[in-house]
């Protein structure tokens, strides 16, 4: 299967920080990134996509960069708040092999007041 | 919330049981999804429909059956199931398979 993955399992900021999670991907066919967000007892939820065509794209207050070189993504959240706090994880699309999506298996976000 | 909706959110069944879950998108798709969400696992895709055809099946067990009698109901049907099946089904929907999915909040599944 496809390596899709993150560098840390949990990480804890202080409110008001920023936060960067990471991951990385193996695939250099992946074209299509996107970044979900999964509080507890919930599904998750879209933040942010990216192609590959792109390195950076914005959103509010989220921010994902892609570095196809090292196949490398992350998430960048400023101004960290108590509603962050969740499970990140990124999912890659390969073109070539009918759409699928893979996801890595996330980051636990925990925001300290 | 997303537009996507599942019932029941929690079932507990025995192993000789049959049940149903059940999931309902209200956004136009034309693409609907399941998967399974183990801990510490990531999400593992199991089926997916587009325009009510399936064009996916992931080598899944034939306990697990899906049916989509429309574009905006997908169904998993369940039976003789294994306690390892116990996880969190995660129905999704997305127009076009090229697209981010939206998913419902999930069904917590436990199996005795």
């Amino acid at each position: 299967g496809e390596s899709v993955g993150l560098h840390l399992p949990t990480l804890s900021v202080q409110e008001g920080d920023n936060s960067i999670i990471n991951c990385a991907y193996s695939n250099s066919a992946s074209d299509y990134f996107i970044w979900y967000k999964q509080e507890s007892g919930k599904g998750p939820q879209f933040i942010i996509d990216i192609r590959s065509n792109m390195d950076k794209r914005q959103g509010q207050r989220v921010t994902v960069l892609l570095n196809k070189t090292v196949k490398h993504l992350s998430l960048q959240i400023a101004a960290t708040q108590p509603g962050d706090s969740a499970v990140y994880f990124c999912a890659e699309n390969i073109g070539n092999t009918g759409n699928q999506f893979y996801f890595g298996t996330g980051t636990s976000l925990t925001v300290i007041p | 919330e997303t537009g996507v909706t599942q019932t029941p959110r929690h079932l507990v069944m025995g192993m000789t049981n049959k049940k149903s879950l059940k999931c309902e998108q209200h956004l136009g798709h034309n693409a609907m999804y399941w998967y399974k969400q183990s801990a510490k696992k990531p999400l593992e895709l199991m089926f997916v429909y587009s325009l009510e055809e399936r064009v996916e099946n992931n080598s899944v067990p034939s306990r697990f059956s899906p049916e989509c009698p429309n574009s905006s109901h997908l169904f998993l049907h369940l039976h003789t199931l294994q306690p390892e099946d116990s996880a969190l089904y995660l129905c999704a929907s997305s127009q076009d398979q090229t697209i981010e999915q939206y998913f419902g909040p999930g069904t917590r599944l436990t199996v005795t």
